[in-house]
């Protein structure tokens, strides 16, 4: 079963950096994956998709701030230059026999 | 740019059914390469896809709904819809309609609670 794996919150301080992490499950190595912005009190945004060897395409007007990085089942989001507006919930999502699939969430604390 | 906007009644009563439908603007649900998808937020919660729709029709549900869930796409309107039936206080959430498969745009979202 395709299970993507997030740990519950983090946090960083103002102007450094962090890095996100999504666990894909057991024999699903090899699957691109989606991460989306929440922030307080609104929608989703789409930040990037995310392939199996670390390239990357974004959404618009993402910043450059945010990229992304892949190794073996783990799917990165690192963001640099921490800003207060960073401080949201992070998801990363995927496709699993048709079905869409999304991690349980960061939530991110900017310090 | 693509724009999507959710509408539909904000309360409905348990056992009835939800419906809404979310319009597309800024390209065209018929010009095809894109699925059209429903996801929704419970009150504090993550995010669970429950289905999606191709502009010729085809859909594929989230298999704990699937009993439950009706996905249509009317492209004359540039729009597709959602029903969801017997509905439960369980079903109150922010609805969302989106773009597959990389979800690359969304809708602001609309709340729909199940309440008498």
């Amino acid at each position: 079963q395709l299970v993507l794996t997030q740990s519950p919150s983090a946090s960083a301080s103002l102007g450094a950096s962090v890095k996100l992490t999504c666990t894909l499950s057991s024999g699903h190595s090899s699957y691109a994956i989606a991460w989306h912005q929440q922030q307080p009190e609104k929608g989703p945004r789409y930040l990037m998709k995310l392939n199996s060897d670390g390239s990357h395409s974004k959404g618009d007007g993402i910043p450059d701030r945010f990229s992304g990085s892949s190794s073996g089942a783990e799917r990165y989001l690192t963001i640099s230059s921490l800003q207060s507006e960073d401080e949201a919930d992070y998801y990363c999502q995927t496709w699993g026999t048709g079905m869409g699939v999304f991690g349980g969430g960061t939530k991110l604390t900017v310090l | 740019q693509v724009q999507l906007q959710e509408s539909g009644p904000g309360l409905v009563k348990p056992s009835q059914t939800l419906s809404l439908t979310c319009t597309v603007s800024g390209g065209s649900i018929s010009s095809g390469g894109y699925y059209w998808s429903w996801i929704r937020q419970h009150p504090g919660k993550g995010l669970e896809w429950i289905g999606y729709i191709y502009y010729s029709g085809s859909t594929y549900y989230n298999p704990s709904l699937k009993s439950r869930v009706t996905i249509s796409v009317d492209t004359s309107k540039n729009q597709f819809s959602l029903k969801l039936s017997s509905v439960t206080a369980a079903d109150t959430a922010v609805y969302y309609c989106a773009r597959s498969h990389d979800f690359d745009y969304w809708g602001q979202g609309t709340l729909v609670t199940v309440s008498s």
